[in-house]
């Protein structure tokens, strides 16, 4: 069984840029997750999707960040404009609706100059 | 919302020995408690969980013990190998809201 995938894998970006990340999950997982992962640090929700409907983006800085899955499977997130403090590692998650194990994707480092 | 705590930051041991890792958590409803090992490079990759009705757990070398009371769990580690040596984080989460909340992590180190 595939994976969680995500690219790119790596994005180098000057502050004020914009930047998306595209992450494509296990298939049958209706739960997906974006977590923001700072160096040295563990990783935090960004948002949480089940099918295409959003249901926890509270610590989603709405004013930058933005976050969308089309058609219940694929999802993208979105910087606009991005800060110093957004480089980090983008990781994306997947579970199945009816269980807690999520799964990883291997991440998108994000480093922003 | 939830806070979950994690000590030590790192350890060091040496190939063969034991390693125990333990975490706090705040919200008393918390009900699913994953492991994750990171390695450099790479997404977290599920090691072992526990559920909320279930005090232990065992997969070979790997255990998590679970205190509902005093609201912690443990990572026990046993018989260490150098491919062990990797980022552990612990994690919760509740019914109410599946998404976990992380601790900070371990960084694990085995000497050959």
């Amino acid at each position: 069984e595939a994976g969680v995938a995500q690219s790119p894998r790596y994005k180098i970006i000057e502050k004020r840029q914009s930047v998306a990340f595209w992450c494509n999950p296990i298939s049958g997982h209706a739960t997906l997750y974006w977590y923001q992962q700072i160096l040295g640090q563990g990783p935090k929700l960004l948002i949480q999707f089940q099918n295409n409907g959003v249901v926890d983006d509270s610590q989603l800085p709405k004013d930058r960040f933005s976050a969308e899955r089309l058609k219940g499977v694929d999802s993208t997130l979105k910087i606009q404009p991005a800060k110093l403090e957004d480089s980090a590692v983008y990781l994306c998650a997947s579970s199945l609706d009816t269980t807690d194990t999520q799964y990883f994707g291997p991440g998108t480092r994000l480093t922003v100059l | 919302g939830e806070n979950v705590e994690q000590h030590p930051s790192t350890l060091s041991v040496q190939e063969g020995d034991s390693a125990v890792i333990k975490c706090t958590y705040s919200d008393s409803a918390s009900n699913y408690f994953p492991w994750y090992k990171q390695e450099l490079g790479k997404g977290p990759q599920l090691i072992i969980d526990i559920r909320s009705n279930v005090g232990e757990k065992k997969d070979q070398r790997i255990a998590v013990t679970l205190n509902k009371t005093a609201k912690h769990f443990s990572l026990h580690i046993t018989e260490t190998q150098p491919e062990d040596s990797a980022v552990y984080f612990c994690a919760a989460s509740s019914p109410g809201r599946r998404a976990l909340t992380f601790g900070s992590g371990t960084r694990l180190q085995v000497q050959p």
